[in-house]
């Protein structure tokens, strides 16, 4: 089945620092690959969104790019700010089945220091 | 603002006791998710909603657990003799169209915490 595997947290950076957040994936077919953020009491957001190979999304100064031959989305931002301090999760929706539900990774909590 | 709203969004229950959880999606919107998220996890499917039809509900832990959307708008979901290991974040979350469009954006509300004494 579907599945998606995300770095490990928690990740800590100094502000303006440059963030990487690994994620891959195993789907079958072409899914569609989310980044979704929660912040400290918050429900989860929708940060950004590719829907198919070599797409690129972008939001708020992060950036992830659809690469099917790695099978990965890894998340970036060039400097990051203390505002940015959340739990970010990456997910999949897959082309199987009536639901077509998002799989997500276990999640990487990110605190940014001033 | 019209989001997804979600009731209530803290429930304490003692091991046995049933519970309702309920979801208003965003006006208008066709399909409805369910997911239940452990503390340090990511969410879980647990079931879907096409309008008013259940077509999927592969990701329900046990028969404790039911869900409904009778007129294809605001969501129930049940879950009876609760036990410990219940205890998590059951979030909700509606999308505009059918589930056969992968890349459709699924908006998620605040969830509800239940706690399982």
């Amino acid at each position: 089945g579907d599945s998606v595997t995300q770095m490990e947290g928690p990740v800590t950076l100094s502000e303006e620092a440059f963030l990487t957040i690994n994620c891959t994936y195993t789907a079958t077919g072409y899914p569609s690959l989310f980044w979704y953020v929660q912040y400290p009491g918050e429900g989860l957001q929708l940060l950004l969104k590719a829907t198919k190979a070599d797409d690129k999304g972008s939001n708020k100064g992060f950036e992830a790019t659809y690469r099917k031959e790695t099978t990965s989305f890894h998340l970036e931002k060039g400097s990051v700010q203390v505002s940015d301090s959340a739990v970010y999760f990456c997910a999949l929706r897959g082309m199987v089945g009536s639901a077509r539900q998002l799989t997500f990774g276990s999640g990487t909590q990110l605190t940014v220091l001033p | 603002g019209a989001g997804v709203s979600q009731s209530p969004r803290y429930k304490v229950a003692k091991r046995g006791q049933d519970v309702a959880l309920r979801c208003d999606p965003i006006s208008g919107h066709v399909s409805l998710f369910w997911y239940q998220q452990a503390l340090g996890q990511g969410p879980e499917f647990l079931t879907y909603f096409q309008n008013e039809a259940q077509l999927d509900k592969s990701g329900l832990p046990s028969d404790r657990f039911f869900a409904e959307r009778p007129e294809g708008s605001v969501s129930t979901l049940k879950i009876q003799r609760t036990q410990q290991e219940d205890s998590a974040v059951y979030l909700c979350a509606s999308s505009p169209s059918a589930g056969t469009r992968a890349t459709d954006t699924q908006y998620f509300g605040p969830g509800t915490r239940l706690t399982v004494l």
